[in-house]
This record gives structure tokens, C-alpha cells and sequence, in this order.
């Protein structure tokens, strides 16, 4: 089956920049979302990338690597609402989303 | 950006009765639609996918006779809870795929149930 492997906890500093990665199987491979989960809520999206590169969006960016099967989300300037849950999965060729367990994120004053 | 609804957002039920859930996608139409659930510190599980107008494919473990889908048009996917029990409560989470390109997939706000 298809393995999505992500950190399980990161604790990073206010202000500061953090870089979550992400490895995955390279068969089937569609596309790399990136989402953020707070508690008792659902995920939101925050990227999606197709192509290999870093794409920017303001405070966040996320990068892909298909050949390595590798994608890193990046956050600069933390703020303390960043702390959640940070999901990335893998879309495969029938647009079906599979999930990494996801990267709790704590970040401290 | 798009939206997606669902309806109810919270629910409490007795054990034995069956809850319906509704998923909208108010902007765009979704010939695909997601079902998932999602116990506490865990990540999202996939039940099903719901294709308009067809049968749904439910994942493997997952019992299609008690988590009823019916996506009867290209705007709304309903999953019907039936005879609930305690272990079903949980968080259930929709996402609705776009079908114009590049097919984006938008979520809906969850629902909790919690079986008493």
C-alpha cells in the first residue's frame, strides 16, 4: 500500500521558521496537498503541488521533489495560532487523497 | 474560494437510532464526494467515495450497510449512520472534488456525533 511518512511532533519558538517533511511512494502520484488541522476542527487547505519546486505563499511554502518522493512544508515568522496539526497527503491517480498520520506542531513563546 | 457545508455540526443520539449527515458543496458542482471519519488524535480515514448517481466504494472495513451514502445530485452527498452505537462517535468530515479543472478538493466543516 502507500506509506506517507511525516514527523509525529515538532516543537519550534515563536518567530522563528520550521520545516515539516514529508516522503511518500511514488507510484500513482497525482499531486501533494498540505493541510492544517486545528483541534476539533477540519482540515484546511494550505497548498497543493503538482510540479517539482518550492511555491510561496506568504508565511508558508511548500516544496516538491517527485524523483525523491519528498515534499517539505515550510512556515516562517511562527506565530502562536500555527500550532496545530499539519497533514500532507498524497493524491493518487484517482484523485483519491491518501493521508499522512500528521505533525502536531507546538509552538512556544 | 469554495464552500462546503455540512449539516448538523454537533449531534447527540441514543444508541439504536440513526443519524443522517449532509454534505453541500454550495459553489461548484462535485461529481465526487468524500467521506471520512476521524477519532481523536488520529488522522483522517477514508470510509467511502461517493460518486453521484452511482453506488459508493466504501474502504475496506468499512460496513456499507450501516453507513448508508446517497449522493443523489451534484451538489449534496448524504451519509446515514444506522443503528448507532457508542463506538461510532467520532468526527465525520466530508470533502467535495470540483469537477472543473484542476479538480480541487474543498472540506466541509465536520460533524460530531456522539452516541449515548
Amino acid at each position: 500500500g502507500q506509506n506517507i511518512d511525516q514527523p509525529t511532533e515538532m516543537t519550534a519558538t515563536e518567530g522563528a521558521i520550521v520545516q515539516i517533511n514529508c516522503t511518500y511512494q511514488t507510484s500513482g502520484f497525482n499531486g501533494l496537498f498540505w493541510y492544517q488541522q486545528h483541534a476539533g476542527e477540519a482540515p484546511t487547505f494550505l497548498s497543493y503541488n503538482v510540479l517539482d519546486g518550492l511555491e510561496e505563499k506568504g508565511r508558508f511554502s511548500s516544496f516538491l521533489s517527485r524523483s525523491k518522493g519528498y515534499s517539505y512544508l515550510l512556515l516562517k515568522e511562527l506565530q502562536m495560532k500555527d500550532s496545530a496539526s499539519y497533514l500532507c497527503a498524497q493524491e493518487d491517480s484517482n484523485y483519491q487523497l491518501i493521508w499522512g498520520a500528521g505533525t502536531k506542531l507546538i509552538i512556544k513563546p | 474560494g469554495a464552500v462546503v457545508s455540512q449539516h448538523p455540526s454537533r449531534v447527540i443520539c441514543k444508541s439504536g437510532t440513526s443519524v443522517k449527515i449532509e454534505c453541500r458543496s454550495l459553489d461548484f458542482q462535485a461529481t465526487t464526494m468524500f467521506w471520512y471519519r476521524q477519532f481523536p488524535k488520529q488522522s483522517l480515514m477514508l470510509m467511502a467515495t461517493s460518486n453521484e448517481g452511482s453506488k459508493a466504494t466504501y474502504e475496506q472495513g468499512v460496513e456499507k450497510d450501516k453507513f448508508l451514502i446517497n449522493h443523489a445530485s451534484l451538489t449534496l452527498s448524504t451519509l446515514t449512520v444506522t443503528s448507532a452505537h457508542p463506538e461510532d462517535s467520532s468526527f465525520y468530515i466530508c470533502s467535495a472534488r470540483d469537477q472543473r479543472e484542476p479538480y480541487e478538493q474543498y472540506f466541509g466543516p465536520g460533524t460530531r456525533l456522539t452516541v449515548t
